[in-house]
Parts: C-alpha cells; sequence; structure tokens
C-alpha cells in the first residue's frame, strides 16, 4: 500500500537545538517526495523537494531508499520555523500523498 | 500577482444543503485538486483534474462533485450526500509537465455545518 507516516505529531525543541522531522514511505516505485509547511496563518508552501537536493531555510532532506525515509533536518533551529510540517509522495498520474503532519514548535 | 484564490473562507451550510466552494488559480497551470484537511489525518484528495473538461476522482470523492469549464477554475460542490463535511478545504494546482514542482495552495475554505 502507498502510504506515508509521520510518527510524531507534535515535536518540541529549543531555539539553536538541531531538529529532526521524520518522515517514511512506502511505494513500490521510485520515490518522488516532498516537504511542505504551513506557517500561522499562511497557506501551505512547498519548502522543498528530494529531486533538487537543495538547501531551503537551512533545512535538508535526503532521500534513504534502503529505509524508506526522507527525514527532515536543520543543525539549529530558529523561532520562525515554528510551524506545521507535511512529508508528500508523488505516486504518478497527478495524485500525491501526503502524511499526517508534525507540528513543531521552537522554543525561545 | 500570481496565485490561487479560494472562495469564501468561511462557510456556513444547513444539514440538507449543497455548498460550493470556488477555486481559481492565474498561474496557468493545467492541473488542480481538492483536498480535505482535517485534524491528525493530513491531506486527503477529493478530485482532481488535469486538463479542461476533464477530472477524475480522488480517494475520498464520495458526496462531493466538480467541474473543470475553464482552465482557471475548478469548483468544489459539497453535497447533501456527504456524510461529515465540516472541515477545512484546500485547493491545489500544479504545471502538468512539472509534477516535480510541487503544487500551489490556495488559503483554504472551513466549512461548517450548523
Amino acid at each position: 500500500a502507498q502510504r506515508v507516516t509521520q510518527p510524531e505529531k507534535l515535536l518540541s525543541v529549543f531555539k539553536g537545538a538541531p531538529v529532526e522531522l521524520k518522515c517514511n514511505y512506502s511505494y513500490s516505485g521510485s520515490p518522488e517526495l516532498f516537504w511542505y509547511v504551513q506557517y500561522s496563518r499562511q497557506r501551505l508552501q512547498l519548502l522543498l523537494r528530494h529531486i533538487s537536493r537543495e538547501s531551503i531555510k537551512g533545512f535538508t532532506a535526503d532521500l534513504n531508499k534502503g529505509e524508506t525515509s526522507f527525514h527532515l533536518k536543520k543543525p539549529f533551529a530558529q523561532e520562525e520555523d515554528s510551524a506545521m510540517y507535511y512529508c508528500a509522495l508523488y505516486t504518478g498520474g497527478f495524485k500525491t500523498i501526503f502524511g499526517a503532519g508534525t507540528r513543531l514548535f521552537v522554543k525561545a | 500577482d500570481g496565485g490561487i484564490t479560494q472562495s469564501p473562507k468561511y462557510l456556513f451550510r444547513k444539514e440538507g444543503q449543497n455548498v460550493t466552494l470556488s477555486c481559481e488559480q492565474n498561474l496557468n497551470h493545467d492541473a488542480m485538486y481538492w483536498y480535505r484537511q482535517d485534524p491528525g489525518q493530513g491531506l486527503r484528495l477529493i478530485y482532481y483534474s488535469q486538463i479542461v473538461n476533464d477530472f477524475q476522482k480522488g480517494d475520498i470523492a464520495e458526496g462531493y462533485s466538480v467541474s473543470r469549464e475553464k482552465k482557471e477554475s475548478f469548483p468544489l460542490t459539497v453535497t447533501s450526500a456527504q456524510k461529515n463535511p465540516t472541515a477545512f478545504y484546500l485547493c491545489a494546482s500544479s504545471m502538468s509537465r512539472d509534477r516535480d514542482g510541487g503544487y500551489t495552495f490556495g488559503s483554504g475554505t472551513r466549512l461548517t455545518v450548523v
């Protein structure tokens, strides 16, 4: 079955601490994965995509096919990183599956 | 300023009524989507459309209907057959030949059944 799992509903870290938001997927094909972010009172927006191998706002995510994971990482969390984060898997045919989301709270 | 506009922002419906949520985009995107967002469940796909005059059911299409008469517009009707319509509805779009670019989302419509 095609599935995206974000095991943590809430993640709370202190400012300056490393942060890792977990994402695991189940998919038989070659995965195309994304991270989306929703800041307070803003619309959901694309953060990064694995195919670009980019770093956005200090966040990176590496696709690990062996562990079927696409964890989002940042070495030093900032208060403005507090938001809802969604991992998403494109399954072809114009369909994307979203995880349930993880709310990141960065404490001062 | 390009983007997706959803209206209204808040919508209240009486039981037994049909309501239509508007979604308009000026990004020249070919594909458009409707998602439903419920707490703890992420986003679930209701309907999507790759081109004008064509659309497909998503994972939770029962009780919903859509139309795609214009490239810019993809309205969603929540019918009285939808058993639990109270939710946050998100519209999105993407370039059909550039799915790797991800989606652009609207700001959403919160529907409440009273």
